[in-house]
């Protein structure tokens, strides 16, 4: 079973932050936070992930919590694009053969 | 584009008969990993490859098999196919050093339907 909790669903109007909440109680000191998309039809795409400091690439920012039990991804300026199913997992990094425990994902709607 | 290419991207198969999936990693990563993408679902994963053995499996049955080539290339093949293996099968590279695993990057997924 999936280690994280997201909303089926939300909304949001382009241009504006979507801010994706993630829920991970039980998460493990050597589990990372990872982020994944997918757009209809496609592969997941990878986002970002990290273990307790907040971090920023290019896609989005990640922001966890100091007691590291939930995290938010944002999208700073989301557009149509970023319409899809975001996934949030933990996973440790340092345990070869371990897999993605994909949930059922929270779905984001951008439009216009 | 992640690199991550596989084939057949769409394919029809009868129940009882038998498929092979092909995927070929990103370059530079050693490590590929199968997925199962049933309709409304997240990806489940079947098994993972790390120098050409299986070093990781989840819950599917032996009939889910799988090979990993030199070149880090690699075959899912699933015999005694049933309806409910309809689904998008997905493959994901990633590199493995020193007992820790980079992210995985996904290639688009053959879609098989069982009729």
């Amino acid at each position: 079973d999936a280690k994280t909790t997201q909303p089926p669903s939300m909304d949001c109007a382009e241009g504006r932050a979507a801010n994706l909440p993630c829920n991970h109680s039980t998460i493990s000191g050597n589990e990372y936070v990872y982020w994944y998309r997918q757009i209809h039809s496609q592969g997941p795409q990878y986002i970002i992930h990290g273990l307790k400091n907040n971090e920023t690439n290019e896609m989005a920012s990640l922001i966890i919590t100091e007691d590291r039990k939930s995290s938010t991804l944002i999208l700073p300026h989301a557009t149509l694009r970023d319409t899809a199913v975001y996934y949030c997992i933990v996973r440790s990094p340092n345990q070869a053969g371990t897999a993605l425990i994909f949930g059922k994902g929270t779905t984001l709607s951008v439009s216009s | 584009e992640t690199g991550v290419t596989q084939s057949p991207t769409h394919l029809i198969k009868t129940r009882g008969q038998q498929v092979t999936l092909r995927c070929s990693s990103q370059s530079g990563h050693n490590t590929v990993s199968w997925y199962q993408q049933a309709l409304g679902q997240g990806p489940q994963f079947i098994f993972q490859y790390y120098r050409e053995e299986e070093n990781g499996r989840g819950n599917f049955p032996p009939r889910f098999s799988g090979l990993q080539f030199p070149n880090y290339s690699s075959e899912l093949n699933v015999n005694a196919l049933e309806l409910d293996d309809s689904a998008l099968y997905l493959c994901a590279s990633s590199f493995i050093q020193g007992g820790h695993t980079g992210e995985l990057f996904f290639g688009e997924g053959s879609r098989l339907t069982v009729l």
